[in-house]
């Protein structure tokens, strides 16, 4: 079967940096998709990555290992309102997103 | 720029009952998506629309029908509602190479 693997919650320090791993086993591989979903909000869209390699976008930064099956989403100089769950998903073969279940992640001042 | 709009943004009805989740885009997106999201688990999909006139089934589609007589409009029809359809239901749009979600802001229903 088709599998993503994020952990449930992290807690980090705002100004920190944290890091959040997502493991994927899919059928085929067509992209790898980091979205962010405030509380009660819709999910938005943070990355996409095709390629191995990290990719960075201001603070954030997302890593593809496709011969691993591994990803990270990399956060730095954390702010209160990075407060939010972190969503992984994976294209597969098909053209069908499979999601994880999300990371919650909490800032502590 | 309206981006997706959904309605109504919150339900409650009774089990049983037929209701109807609203879906319109105005990006001219050609694929359309519904999804729940369940406490726990990842976004599940419902139903599909890779373009208008055609519509599939996703991982979770007893229960709900879809249709898709036009570019913009997506609607979730659940025919008779049972308690284990309390979900919220995002639907999504999209229209770029690199298959980017634009989702609009939820239907929170709870059936009882």
């Amino acid at each position: 079967g088709q599998n993503i693997d994020q952990p449930t919650e992290m807690t980090a320090t705002e100004g920190a940096i944290v890091q959040i791993n997502c493991t994927y086993q899919t059928s085929g591989f067509n992209g790898l998709f980091w979205y962010q979903q405030h509380a009660g909000e819709a999910p938005t869209f943070l990355s996409y990555n095709v390629l191995d390699g990290l990719e960075e976008k201001g603070r954030f930064s997302s890593f593809l290992s496709r011969s691993k099956g591994y990803s990270y989403l990399l956060l730095k100089e954390l702010q209160m309102k990075d407060s939010a769950s972190y969503l992984c998903a994976v294209m597969d073969s098909n053209y069908q997103l499979i999601w994880g279940a999300g990371t919650k992640l909490i800032i502590k001042p | 720029i309206a981006g997706i709009t959904q309605a109504p943004t919150s339900q409650i009805l009774a089990a049983g009952r037929r209701m109807t989740l609203r879906c319109t885009q105005d990006m001219r997106h050609n694929a359309m998506y519904w999804y729940r999201q369940d406490l726990g688990l990842g976004l599940r999909l419902i139903h599909y629309s890779n373009t208008a006139g055609t519509t599939g089934k996703g991982e979770v589609p007893d229960g709900y029908s879809v249709s898709r007589a036009n570019t913009d409009d997506f609607p979730l029809t659940l025919a008779s509602a049972v308690p284990s359809q309390t979900s919220v239901y995002f639907c999504a749009s999209t229209g770029g190479n690199t298959g980017e979600l634009f989702f609009g802001e939820g239907s929170r229903l709870t059936v009882l």
